[in-house]
């Protein structure tokens, strides 16, 4: 267990539709990082929030959008959602912001868009 | 930004064989790399990771070394058993940078045949 707690683990829903992941970090973790994993692209880096800040971004549609609340919870929303979308969503979490080394992922939320 | 290759996709040996793994970075700013092992169904976790003052890390039967010259970097992974097999992923960023922006490579799917 990675202290990293994602929900839903399991996630259908239809073309068009709007869904919210949610992810809790390690406890004294202050960053938190999104990874869409699908089965040709590997994990892409999608956004990265330090203490309820945005610090670097990856390759994130404009269709999906983040945040970081004050509890230090982050959310990964998706809208008007295509079938390209069906992947494994990871989250993460480290201490710094900085590269200081090993991130812990969630174990994933998957979204199957129909 | 950061562009990671990782070679080969798939890799396939007898149990107690060598299995090596290739990365290229474009960045060379770039000064952390660490190897994550993905089983199938599960979480990606940290095996090892290396900085770019040292050029080589054991760590039992996994070592990382890197050529900062070339901008390369490798997973040995010696008398490989067959809980070894799984996706193992490279990935590079700067550590001590503004971000922890960790780029990732495609992934290896290493079997290793009893």
């Amino acid at each position: 267990d990675s202290g990293v707690t994602q929900t839903p683990k399991h996630l259908i829903t239809a073309t068009g539709q709007r869904v919210t992941l949610r992810c809790s970090p390690r406890s004294g973790d202050l960053s938190v990082y999104w990874y869409q994993q699908s089965l040709d692209q590997g994990l892409q880096f999608l956004i990265q929030y330090y203490n309820g800040e945005e610090r670097a971004k990856g390759n994130i549609l404009e269709r999906f959008s983040a945040q970081q609340f004050p509890d230090l919870h982050s959310e990964l929303n998706l809208s008007s959602l295509e079938l390209g979308d069906s992947a494994l969503y990871f989250c993460a979490s480290s201490k710094g912001q900085a590269g200081t080394g090993e991130l812990f992922f969630g174990e994933g939320s998957r979204l199957t868009v129909l | 930004g950061e562009n990671v290759e990782q070679h080969p996709s798939t890799l396939s040996v007898q149990e107690g064989d060598s299995a090596v793994i290739k990365c290229t970075y474009s960045d060379s700013a770039s000064n952390y790399f660490p190897w994550y092992k993905q089983e199938l169904g599960k979480r990606p976790q940290l095996i090892i990771d290396i900085r770019s003052n040292v050029g080589e890390k054991k760590d039992q039967r996994i070592a990382v070394t890197l050529n900062k010259t070339a901008k390369h970097f490798s997973l040995h992974i010696t008398e490989t058993q067959p809980e070894d097999s799984a996706v193992y992923f490279c990935a590079a960023s700067r550590y001590g940078g503004a971000t922890n922006k960790l780029i990732f490579g495609t992934g290896t799917l290493l079997a290793v045949q009893p």
